[in-house]
């Protein structure tokens, strides 16, 4: 089954520190990548696209995530956390057709 | 969010009683999606549709229904509230033919039934 699994539900790191998000997919077709940032009682925002061409993708904000085919995996980066970067992030991929899958999202902390 | 508009915002309201979400965008996109988000679930499909009155279910769809009479409108419809359905709701709207992958996204309503 096609799936999108994110690993950590909650994630600190201190300000300043590096961000890994991890992502990872199950999927029999190529798939396109999402990920979104959610602020507080706001709605998701696109963060950055993975469709095709170039596997290391820049995102706003100073994110950026590398597609990995032989991992499976679009891990979300960004070299130096900043207070404002604390929310709530979603991986998600529409494996082929125009229905996207989230995974469980992951909340961000960050410490200063 | 520019473009696409929830209403309400927030509702409270009692186990049994129909309620209805609505959806509107000024984009003129084809495909509109409704999503609920619950903790530990992230956000889950229970809706879409691809065009007017074109309609499909999602993993979600027991105890909800859809409808669309114009390009603008989504509506979301519980036809008798139950606690469970109690969680934000997210309306999006996306263009594959046009090359807008991914969604752009509603606000969100915030639904509590009691």
């Amino acid at each position: 089954a096609q799936s999108v699994t994110q690993l950590g539900s909650h994630v600190s790191v201190s300000e300043g520190a590096l961000v890994l998000l991890r992502c990872n997919y199950s999927s029999s077709v190529p798939p396109y990548l999402f990920w979104y940032v959610q602020y507080p009682n706001q709605g998701l925002q696109l963060l950055l696209k993975y469709t095709t061409g170039a596997t290391l993708v820049k995102g706003i904000n100073g994110f950026e995530a590398e597609f990995k085919k032989s991992e499976t995996s679009f891990h979300l980066t960004k070299p130096s956390a900043h207070m404002s970067d604390a929310a709530e992030y979603f991986c998600a991929s529409n494996f082929g057709n125009e229905k996207l899958t989230f995974g469980t999202g992951t909340r961000l902390t960050i410490i200063p | 969010d520019a473009g696409i508009t929830q209403s309400p915002r927030h509702k409270v309201t009692e186990t049994g009683t129909p309620v209805t979400l609505r959806c509107h965008q000024t984009e003129n996109h084809r495909y509109m999606y409704w999503y609920r988000q619950d903790p530990g679930h992230g956000l889950r499909l229970i809706h879409y549709s691809y065009g007017v009155k074109d309609t499909d279910k999602g993993e979600v769809s027991d105890g909800y229904s859809v409808s669309r009479s114009k390009t603008e409108d989504f509506l979301l419809t519980l036809e008798s509230a139950t606690s469970s359905q109690t969680s934000v709701y997210f309306c999006a709207i996306s263009d594959p033919e046009g090359g807008i992958y991914g969604y752009t996204f509603g606000s969100g309503t915030r639904l509590t039934v009691v």
